[in-house]
């Protein structure tokens, strides 16, 4: 099974700050016959059930905002939030579609400070 | 608009049986390739399995922790996919998702409480 890592655990910023989160999968997810990074990120704010918010690695979902932004390839991948919004507080999964079974990382909650 | 309603969960005991289902709309269910995950309470996301349109094989694969004890199914007549527990353990405790998706999850119904006690 492929191990999703998340780093850190959790973080508490002020509004309008930049928050990263990393995510670290124990092998590549990057498939290299259509050059795409089966990584995704989802957002769980309290009480509701996950959102998916970034897909590819870098593909925002439509309707999310542009403060979102996905980045990286292969095994190392973060999610920048800039200009931290109240809403934003939630814990923020990765997870890879490389390979069955499909793994979640274990979660980064994003506190305002 | 694509919306996911689980039902089917309360309280089971220990070696007993559950069934779930998740009623779909919103989307075209019959080339819909479906997976369930779960959160036990305070805890993060974990993939049970997912399964393939009927007509793209109608086959399922399972994370290891359920494999052999939970099965999913759907009946593309009703837009309605099951998730079938066996054998439950108390560590089977949780709020159990649908999801739309098979490599990505794009969307969530608002899951069902499962709790698994004697």
């Amino acid at each position: 099974d492929i191990v999703m890592t998340q780093s850190p655990d959790s973080l508490a910023m002020s509004l309008g700050e930049r928050a990263t989160i990393n995510c670290k999968s124990s092998q590549s997810v990057l498939y290299t016959s259509n050059n795409k990074d089966y990584l995704a990120w989802y957002q769980q704010k309290p009480g509701q059930p996950p959102q998916l918010l970034i897909y590819w690695a870098s593909t925002r979902k439509t309707g999310v905002p542009d403060r979102f932004i996905g980045s990286g390839s292969g095994t190392d991948f973060t999610l920048t939030i800039n200009d931290l919004q109240a809403e934003d507080v939630a814990v923020y999964y990765c997870q890879q579609g490389y390979s069955a079974p499909l793994t979640f990382g274990g979660g980064t909650r994003v506190e305002i400070k | 608009e694509v919306q996911l309603l689980e039902s089917g969960g309360g309280l089971v005991k220990p070696g007993g049986s559950m069934t779930l289902s998740c009623r779909t709309s919103g989307f075209t269910f019959t080339q819909a390739w479906m997976s369930w995950v779960r959160q036990a309470p305070g805890k993060g996301l974990q993939y049970l399995g997912r399964i393939k349109s009927n007509s793209d094989g109608g086959t399922a694969e399972y994370a290891g922790p359920v494999q052999g004890r939970f099965s999913i199914s759907r009946d593309e007549s009703q837009d309605t996919l099951f998730l079938h527990m066996n054998r439950v353990k108390t560590d089977d405790t949780g709020i159990y998702y649908c999801v739309y998706g098979y490599i990505f999850f794009s969307a969530w119904g608002q899951g069902t409480l499962v709790t698994v006690s004697s």
